[in-house]
């Protein structure tokens, strides 16, 4: 059974770094083929991708954040932790996770945790 | 990056309608083209991936298809339950893209 959540600060204040875990069972990150992506959402728009951390270590990044993302992952504690500098008000909303096979589709995601930016 | 666009981005119909939702992409994709349904509140689910296979346990009255940079969703009779957002996605490269994503509602 694949699960994924998502956990971090609920609260985070502008120019602050945003860390968010992903943390994931049923699958491992090591696997061929296997990778874990970012999507996020602000409140009544589209989904809008953000990165994604591969199985060989290969990484990936959305062209209009890339300078402030960073993924990376801990296989031994399967997890995948994104994060991203200098937050902004525009960047609140719902952060998901969600497992990408072989390049196909997000076939699980996490249920999202919403971030909200604000002094 | 790859442009996704779907139309129409809302969509009134009732119960038993059938209804199909177009996504076009900025070049040609192949069939890596994949379809979520999002409900409010919740996670977006994957019912179609690579353009017209169904997710196991997605109920067969959700059909895809396309190629190159037309795609098209499919519900053929719609039930209360399918009553949401459905977005469009390319996996044919990164940045993977998503469409704007298109509202159905009830009539």
């Amino acid at each position: 059974q694949v699960t994924l959540r998502e956990s971090g600060p609920a609260l985070v204040k502008p120019t602050q770094t945003l860390t968010l875990t992903c943390t994931f069972s049923g699958f491992a990150l090591s696997s061929r083929g296997m990778c874990v992506s970012w999507i996020r959402q602000p409140p009544g728009k589209a989904l809008e991708w953000l990165a994604r951390i591969d199985w060989d270590d290969d990484k990936h990044y959305s062209t209009s954040l890339q300078t402030r993302l960073t993924v990376s992952k801990d296989t031994s504690k399967n997890q995948v932790v994104l994060t991203m500098t200098n937050m902004d008000p525009v960047d609140t909303g719902t952060y998901y996770c969600a497992r990408e096979v072989t390049t196909v589709a997000l076939d699980y995601w996490g249920q999202g945790t919403l971030v909200t930016v604000s002094s | 990056d790859i442009q996704m666009t779907q139309s129409p981005s809302s969509l009134s119909a009732s119960v038993g309608d059938r209804v199909t939702i177009t996504c076009r992409a900025s070049q040609s994709i192949s069939s890596y083209l994949n379809w979520y349904q999002q409900k409010p509140g919740k996670a977006p689910k994957l019912l179609i991936y690579v353009a017209s296979s169904l997710q196991s346990g997605v109920p067969s009255r959700f059909s895809g298809s396309g190629s190159g940079t037309d795609f098209s969703l499919t519900i053929s009779s719609l039930q209360p339950e399918d009553f949401a957002t459905y977005y469009c996605q390319q996996s044919y490269s990164t940045p993977r893209t998503f469409g704007q994503g298109t509202k159905l509602e009830i009539k």
